[in-house]
């Protein structure tokens, strides 16, 4: 079962502010949401990961709800080369195992 | 440059033929993982190992094999009882999983295969 939620698809203008949404409401305590992103015939490219404060690097922020049930990664200064579908996902323990679940990430368009 | 190379990039081959993907990982990385993904959607995990000589089925592990020799290996093997072999095969790796949620996914950058 998918554990994270995202819009299926997004557009931006190009130098605006990127803000992709993502639920997950059954996170645990100790589970971290992390943000990868897909160009196409890529392999997923990892952005940024947080526990329960926000956090930030040379990529992007991420924004993380104080009941942490959602999240939102923000791509401050878009541009066309950001382009891609970007997956939220929380790392899951499976029975003493870890197990990384992948939805289906929303598409973002930055648009010229 | 530490990372993961999946070769070949391309792969062809006739229905009824087993092949194997390679995955080798230079992070000295403990998991290893393989994913498959389809056109439009989501990556979906088929085997993944946390130690050497272990691993375990993923969600879509019926038709697959794999095995873990060496901690910087973890080739996949599509066998003839995969019906729907053609899709684009993601493999990756990180640390202290189990211990330590604190550690990013790295991908190769896949291998494509076809199946006539």
């Amino acid at each position: 079962d998918a554990k994270t939620t995202q819009p299926p698809s997004m557009d931006c203008a190009e130098g605006r502010a990127a803000n992709l949404p993502c639920n997950h409401s059954t996170i645990s305590g100790n589970e971290y949401v992390y943000w990868y992103r897909q160009i196409h015939s890529q392999g997923p490219q990892y952005i940024i990961h947080g526990l329960k404060n926000n956090e930030t690097n040379e990529m992007a922020s991420l924004i993380i709800t104080e009941d942490r049930k959602s999240s939102t990664l923000i791509l401050p200064h878009a541009t066309l080369r950001d382009t891609a579908v970007y997956y939220c996902i929380v790392r899951v323990k499976d029975f003493g195992n870890e197990k990384l679940t992948f939805g289906t990430g929303t598409r973002l368009t930055i648009i010229p | 440059d530490g990372g993961i190379t999946q070769s070949p990039k391309y792969l062809f081959r006739k229905e009824g033929q087993n092949v194997t993907l390679s995955c080798e990982q230079n992070l000295n990385h403990d998991a290893m993982y393989w994913y498959r993904q389809d056109p439009g959607q989501g990556l979906r995990l088929i085997y993944y190992s946390q130690i050497v000589n272990d691993f375990q089925k993923g969600d879509i592990a019926e038709g697959y094999s794999v095995s873990r020799e060496k901690k910087e290996s973890f080739p996949l093997t599509v066998t003839s009882a995969q019906k729907n072999p053609t899709a684009f095969y993601l493999c990756a790796s990180t640390r202290d999983p189990g211990r330590s949620y604190n550690s990013p996914l790295h991908f190769g950058n896949g291998t494509r295969l076809t199946v006539t």
